[in-house]
């Protein structure tokens, strides 16, 4: 168990909604990273936060947005979801960016 | 192309082989990192290399990093089935803060 906490576990939606996934990071971690994981894409970095800022940015959609709280959880949101979307979503953290990112179990999203 | 390259793709072995998992980049390495992930579950951290010519060990698993060659190789000894699953490397880049993933390595063990 890492320690990282991802929910929901699963998520089966239709075409066109929008979800949002929950990340719980590490205690005391403050930086939190988000990643697709694709059959043909492979592992895919999306965001990072660090103490409540966008800190870097990698492959997300403009339909994706993600944000950091107060308390250090992460939201990633994904809208006008399309078929294409159906990956696994992890969430990793760690304690100060560009450390040792421990993962959760994440979120397999399934669009139909 | 992809910045970190994995070879094998895949690999079968027989259990209590011996066996190697290259990492090759690109570009400067920063920092190399192994995860091995089971199917369709988290990925947990294995090793972390940071200096050219370091070496490191967790029970059968050793990972060396060669920083000339932008290379780390990842040697597990006298496989057992629990070694199975899908190893990773990861490295950082130097700017941007971005961190990428290899191809990834899927490994089975045979009983």
């Amino acid at each position: 168990d890492s320690g990282v906490t991802q929910t929901p576990k699963h998520l089966i939606t239709a075409t066109g909604q929008r979800v949002t996934l929950r990340c719980s990071p590490r205690s005391g971690d403050l930086s939190v990273y988000w990643y697709q994981q694709s059959l043909d894409q492979g592992l895919q970095f999306l965001i990072q936060y660090y103490n409540g800022e966008e800190r870097a940015k990698g492959n997300i959609l403009e339909r994706f947005s993600a944000q950091q709280f107060p308390d250090l959880h992460s939201e990633l949101n994904l809208s006008s979801l399309e078929l294409g979307d159906s990956a696994l979503y992890f969430c990793a953290s760690s304690p100060e960016p560009d450390r040792i990112r421990y993962f959760g179990p994440g979120t397999r999203l399934t669009v139909t | 192309s992809q910045e970190l390259e994995q070879s094998p793709q895949s690999l079968i072995v027989q259990e209590g082989k011996n066996l190697t998992i290259n990492c090759t980049s690109s570009k400067t390495l920063y920092g190399l990192y192994w995860y091995k992930q089971k199917y369709g579950e988290g990925l947990i951290f294995l090793m972390m290399l940071q200096k050219g010519g370091e070496e490191k060990s967790h029970e059968k698993i050793t990972a060396k990093l060669d920083e000339k060659k932008q290379q780390s190789s990842l040697h597990i000894t006298a496989s057992q089935p629990s070694h199975a699953g899908i190893y990773l490397c990861g490295a950082d880049r130097n700017t941007g803060n971005q961190f990428y993933f290899g191809t990834g390595t899927s490994l089975t063990v045979i009983p």
